[in-house]
């Protein structure tokens, strides 16, 4: 069955970096484009970041620009998100999910993993 | 950035009620809208894309209608599994939500 498993989530200080991965099984992955989502606690969704399914494109919230890079190895089935000079904001649960188009990106999300979280603190 | 306003923000409701949920964008956005549904410590699930997609597997109680600024989600009969937080999201620009409507049990 299709599958989002990420990984990589921990207790982080003020500035520090993470790095997020998202392992995905039961489809074309190399087809698909990649959206990262979070949530902080007791707070509603943000989108994160996205990649298109051939990496040739990524877009970020600005909230995120400059301090995470989104990234993806189609020979892994694998997407990443590079998390730099984290934030106490930055706190919360990220949960990679998939495009809805294959190739031609629809920018909905169908298929969401069960989520890593994140805590920036000292 | 296109800002996405959800009404109510909570709303009681008992099994067997229609229940109309809101989302207004800050600019006109087409029809580049998605209806999330999202339990507590669970991850958000697809109910309607294109603001009145019916996501496949979701039943047909839920529907969504609107285009430009002013869009609707409709659960026609409440069933128990559809007490959660319901969220919006457009699709036009840089990706944003609202701030979620949680349907909770009168």
């Amino acid at each position: 069955q299709v599958q989002l498993v990420e990984s990589g989530g921990g207790v982080v200080q003020p500035g520090g970096s993470l790095r997020l991965s998202c392992a995905a099984s039961g489809f074309t992955f190399s087809s698909y484009g990649m959206h990262w989502v979070r949530q902080a606690p007791g707070k509603g969704l943000e989108w994160v970041a996205f990649i298109r399914y051939d990496g040739s494109n990524k877009y970020y919230a600005d909230s995120v620009k400059g301090r995470f890079t989104i990234s993806r190895d189609n020979s892994k089935n694998t997407l990443y998100l590079q998390m730099n000079s984290l934030r106490a904001e930055d706190t919360a649960v990220y949960y990679c999910a998939k495009d809805l188009g294959q190739q031609l990106a629809s920018y909905y999300m169908d298929v969401w993993g069960k989520g890593t979280t994140v805590t920036v603190s000292s | 950035d296109i800002q996405m306003t959800q009404s109510p923000s909570s709303v009681s409701a008992s099994v067997g009620d229609r229940v109309t949920i809101t989302c207004r964008a800050s600019q006109g956005i087409s029809s580049w809208l998605a209806w999330y549904q999202q339990k507590p410590g669970k991850a958000p699930k697809l109910l309607i894309y294109a603001a009145s997609s019916l996501q496949s597997g979701v039943p047909s109680r839920f529907s969504g209608s609107g285009s430009g600024t002013d869009f609707t989600l409709t659960i026609s009969s409440l069933q128990p599994e559809d007490f959660a937080t319901y969220y919006c999201q457009q699709a036009n620009k840089e990706l944003t939500f609202g701030g979620g409507t949680k349907v909770e049990i009168k």
